[in-house]
């Protein structure tokens, strides 16, 4: 495609339902990130996958979070038992991965997800 | 592990002034990239500008220009001539060298554009 896609844009649950977040990188992307941006705050890290190596999964908060990387493209972040506090922006970024670290990383529109 | 510092949560700007947000960065390592990325309100996030650390020359880009000053391990934008589309928030955003690392985030910088 022609950019970073996620979905759905806008979801609303309420506590202790889990949800379930997609994002589909640029085509021939090997690396995708997924990014917490809470209101008034900067993004943070959740998880990284490249290739066919294991994910960096460091920065996921709790054992509720989960994510998955099926074939080297789309990407599904799972949130079980949601709390309140789950309620931010998701955003997923992919980047070409070529030799070097100048790689920019190519935003979704993000999901903007609301635990009532 | 790295970290960003922007100590300017919101800034503003006269349309046609010039206008510098500042990004503080610590880390040990010698070889890294930093970037600034806009955020509009739509929530699409962009690069704006983007500096390898082992050139000493400024990245510039149009309007866009950074202060890079490896030493005291500052990154700051420059945006001249500012339009009412730079309103957004401003992140800073740091890199080791080489691939498969993280990149690190500022907690952003709030710009208003005033006409």
């Amino acid at each position: 495609g022609a950019g970073v896609s996620q979905s759905p844009s806008n979801k609303v649950t309420e506590k202790g339902k889990d949800v379930e977040l997609r994002c589909d990188p640029i085509s021939g992307h090997t690396a995708l990130y997924w990014y917490r941006q809470s209101l008034g705050q900067g993004l943070e890290f959740l998880i990284y996958f490249q290739g066919n190596s294991a994910p960096d999964k460091s920065g996921l908060p709790s054992d509720r979070f989960s994510a998955e990387r099926t074939g080297g493209s789309v990407s599904t972040l799972t949130i079980q038992r949601t709390q309140q506090e789950d309620s931010a922006v998701y955003l997923c970024a992919s980047t070409p991965e070529l030799a070097g670290g100048l790689e920019t990383q190519y935003f979704g529109p993000g999901t903007r997800l609301l635990v009532l | 592990a790295q970290t960003v510092t922007q100590s300017q949560p919101e800034m503003s700007v006269q349309e046609a002034e010039t206008v510098t947000l500042s990004c503080t960065y610590d880390t040990s390592e010698s070889d890294y990239y930093l970037f600034w990325y806009k955020q509009p309100p739509s929530r699409q996030m962009i690069l704006v500008i983007r500096q390898e650390a082992y050139k000493q020359q400024n990245a510039t880009e149009n309007r866009f220009s950074v202060n890079f000053q490896k030493a005291a391990k500052s990154f700051s934008l420059k945006i001249s001539d500012s339009q009412l589309g730079d309103a957004a928030m401003y992140f800073c955003a740091y890199r080791s060298g080489g691939p498969g690392n993280q990149f690190y985030f500022g907690t952003g910088t709030s710009l208003t554009v005033i006409p």
